[in-house]
C-alpha cells in the first residue's frame, strides 16, 4: 500500500503569511493527489484535485503544485476562516486510497 | 441539491454488527465512485472503502473481511455493513462521493454518524 507522509504536523502562522504545507508519497503516484480542508465538528472539502486543479468555488489564494512523489499546498495569504486540519489523499491504481496524517493550521 | 444523508450508527457492543446508510439526493449513487471515510476521536481520516460504478469493491485492511459496501440503486443508497466490531472502530463514518469534474476527488461528503463499540 502507498503511504502519504504529511508536514508539518502542525502549523502556527499570522494572517496574511504564506503557508505552505508538503505531502511525500512512498511511490510515484503522477498526480493522483486531492487536498482537503476540515473545520472541526464538519465533514472534510475538497479543495484541490489531481495535484493542482482548483476545485470549483474555492478561494484562488489555495493552490496545489507536484508530481511523482513529492507534493505542495499552498495558503498564498492567510485568512481567519483558513484555521482548519488540511488532508492529502492520494488515489493512484487501486485502492487503499490513503489519507496523509493532516496538518493543524493556527492563527498565531 | 446534491447531499448525502448518513445514519444508523450508535453504540454497539465489541463483537456486535451495525449496518450504516447513506441516502444520496441530486445524483446517482451507481454512476459515481461511492467511499466510506471514518475518524477516530481526535484523530485524522481513514479511508476505509469504496465502490467504484462498474461494481468493484476494496477495503482497508483494517477492515478487510469483516466490513461490507454495498448500494441500492432502486433506493440511491450506499450501505456499509460492519460486523465483528471492535473498540479501534469507534469512529465518525462519512460517505463521500466524487460528483464533479474530479474523477476521484470526494467533493460531496454526508454530515457524518457516529459509531461507539463499547461494553
Amino acid at each position: 500500500d502507498i503511504q502519504m507522509t504529511q508536514s508539518p504536523s502542525s502549523l502556527s502562522a499570522s494572517v496574511g503569511d504564506r503557508v505552505t504545507i508538503t505531502c511525500q508519497a512512498s511511490q510515484d503516484i503522477s498526480n493522483y493527489l486531492n487536498w482537503y480542508q476540515q473545520k472541526p465538528g464538519k465533514a472534510p472539502k475538497l479543495l484541490i484535485y489531481d495535484a493542482s486543479n482548483l476545485e470549483t468555488g474555492v478561494p484562488s489564494r489555495f493552490s496545489g503544485s507536484g508530481s511523482g512523489t513529492d507534493f505542495t499546498f499552498t495558503i498564498s495569504s492567510l485568512q481567519p476562516e483558513d484555521i482548519a486540519t488540511y488532508y492529502c489523499q492520494q488515489y493512484d491504481n487501486l485502492p487503499p486510497h490513503t489519507f496523509g496524517q493532516g496538518t493543524k493550521l493556527e492563527i498565531k | 441539491e446534491v447531499q448525502l444523508v448518513e445514519s444508523g450508527g450508535g453504540l454497539i457492543q465489541p463483537g456486535g454488527s451495525l449496518r450504516l446508510s447513506c441516502a444520496a439526493s441530486g445524483f446517482t449513487v451507481s454512476s459515481n465512485y461511492m467511499s466510506w471515510v471514518r475518524q477516530a476521536p481526535g484523530k485524522g481520516l481513514e479511508w476505509v472503502s469504496v465502490i467504484y460504478s462498474g461494481g468493484s469493491t476494496y477495503y482497508a485492511d483494517s477492515v478487510k473481511g469483516r466490513f461490507t459496501i454495498s448500494r441500492d440503486n432502486s433506493k440511491n443508497t450506499l450501505y456499509l455493513q460492519m460486523n465483528s466490531l471492535r473498540a479501534e472502530d469507534t469512529a465518525v463514518y462519512y460517505c463521500a462521493s466524487a460528483v464533479g469534474a474530479a474523477n476521484y476527488g470526494m467533493d460531496v461528503w454526508g454530515q457524518g454518524t457516529t459509531v461507539t463499540v463499547s461494553s
